[in-house]
Parts: C-alpha cells; structure tokens; sequence
C-alpha cells in the first residue's frame, strides 16, 4: 500500500538552532517525493520537490531535503532556523498518476 | 496573479442542509482536486479530476459530489451534510509536467462546520 508516515507529531526548536523533518514513505514505483509547508490560516506552499538525478534538492526559505532510496526516507533539513519558520509541515509521495498521498503533517514550534 | 480561488472561506451549515464548495484556477492546469484535511490525519482526496469533462473518486468520497464545469472549475457538493463533514478544504490544480510528475498548487481553503 502507498503510504507516507511523518512519525512526529510536534516539534520545538530554538531560533538558529538546525532542524530535520523525517518523512518515511511506502510506494511500489518510482516516487515523486514533496515538501510541502502550511502558515495557519493558509493553503499548502510547496517548499521543494524530488523527481530524479540529485538526491539532495534545495528548495525554497534555505531548506533542503535528501532522497535516500535504501530508507524510504525524504527528510526535510534546515542549518538554522528562523521564528518565521512556524508552521505545518507536510510530505508526500506521488507517482505517473494524478494522486498525491500526504502524511499527517509535523506542527514545528519555534523557541526565541 | 490569483492562482487557485476558493469560495467560500468560512461557512456554517446544519445537518442535513446542501451547499457547493465553489473553486477556480487560472492557470490552464489540466488536473484539479478536492482535498480535506482534518487534525491528526493530513490530507485526504475527496476527488479528483484529471482533465475536463472527467473526474474520478479519491480515499474518501462517499457524501461528495463533484462536477468539473469546464477547464478552469471544478466544484465539490455536499447533498446532505453531515457533523462528520466539518473540515477544512483544499482545491488545488496541476499540470504534469516533462518530469512526469503532477506539481499541486493550492487554493487558501475552506472551513466548513456542521452542527
């Protein structure tokens, strides 16, 4: 079954402090793999996206995410993050169909 | 450059009462879809439709409706809404491109509660 688990729930870091996201992702094809952040109140943003080639992609706000086909992983990374990084993070995987599977979202919490 | 329209924003409905989520996108994207997302559980597709005059059913459309009205519309329906239906959701469009892969752009919402 195509799945994407984004095993935790909240997270709380302090300004300029690094951050990973883990994404840990189920699919029988070759994966689409996305990022995806949410400000309250808003629609979903897409931060950066994974297709082929370079398994580390750069996206946008000084993130970047690395592909690691052996784990199933496509975990979010930020060198230092800022207050304004508050917000929802969602991940998902999509193939050659029209369908995106998101996972639960992580709610990050940014300390002064 | 509005991208992906929404209407409404907020919109209060008692059990078994009918509205229609409305949604727009003008960015000659092909595909458009309806997701809603509930706390704890991310976003879920309620439908789906791949170009004009087709739509196909998502994880969770039982109680939806959906009509793809032409390119730039696509509309969701709730016949008889139900408390179960209090959510936020999402439109969003995309278009495939040369990688294959569908890149979704979205709409800021709709929060629907049903008392």
């Amino acid at each position: 079954a195509q799945s994407v688990t984004q095993p935790d729930i909240h997270i709380t870091v302090s300004e300029g402090a690094s951050l990973e996201l883990r994404c840990n992702y189920s699919y029988g094809a070759t994966p689409y793999l996305f990022w995806y952040v949410q400000s309250p109140g808003q629609g979903l943003q897409l931060l950066l996206k994974y297709f082929s080639g370079d398994t580390l992609v750069q996206g946008i706000k000084g993130f970047e995410a690395e592909f690691k086909r052996s784990q199933s992983s496509f975990n979010l990374r930020k060198p230092s993050v800022h207050w304004s990084d508050a917000a929802e993070y969602f991940c998902a995987v999509g193939g050659a169909t029209n369908k995106l599977i998101f996972g639960t979202g992580t709610l990050l919490a940014v300390q002064p | 450059n509005a991208g992906v329209t929404q209407t409404p924003k907020f919109q209060v409905l008692k059990t078994g009462q009918s509205m229609t989520l409305q949604c727009a996108q003008d960015m000659n994207h092909n595909s458009m879809y309806w997701y809603r997302q509930d706390p704890g559980m991310g976003l879920r597709l309620i439908y789906y439709s791949a170009s004009e005059g087709t739509t196909d059913k998502g994880e969770v459309p039982n109680g939806y409706n959906v009509s793809r009205l032409n390119k730039r519309e696509f509309s969701l329906r709730l016949e008889s809404a139900a408390p179960s239906q209090t959510s936020v959701y999402f439109c969003a469009s995309s278009e495939r491109g040369a990688s294959g892969a569908n890149v979704l752009t979205f709409g800021a919402g709709s929060r629907l509660t049903v008392l």
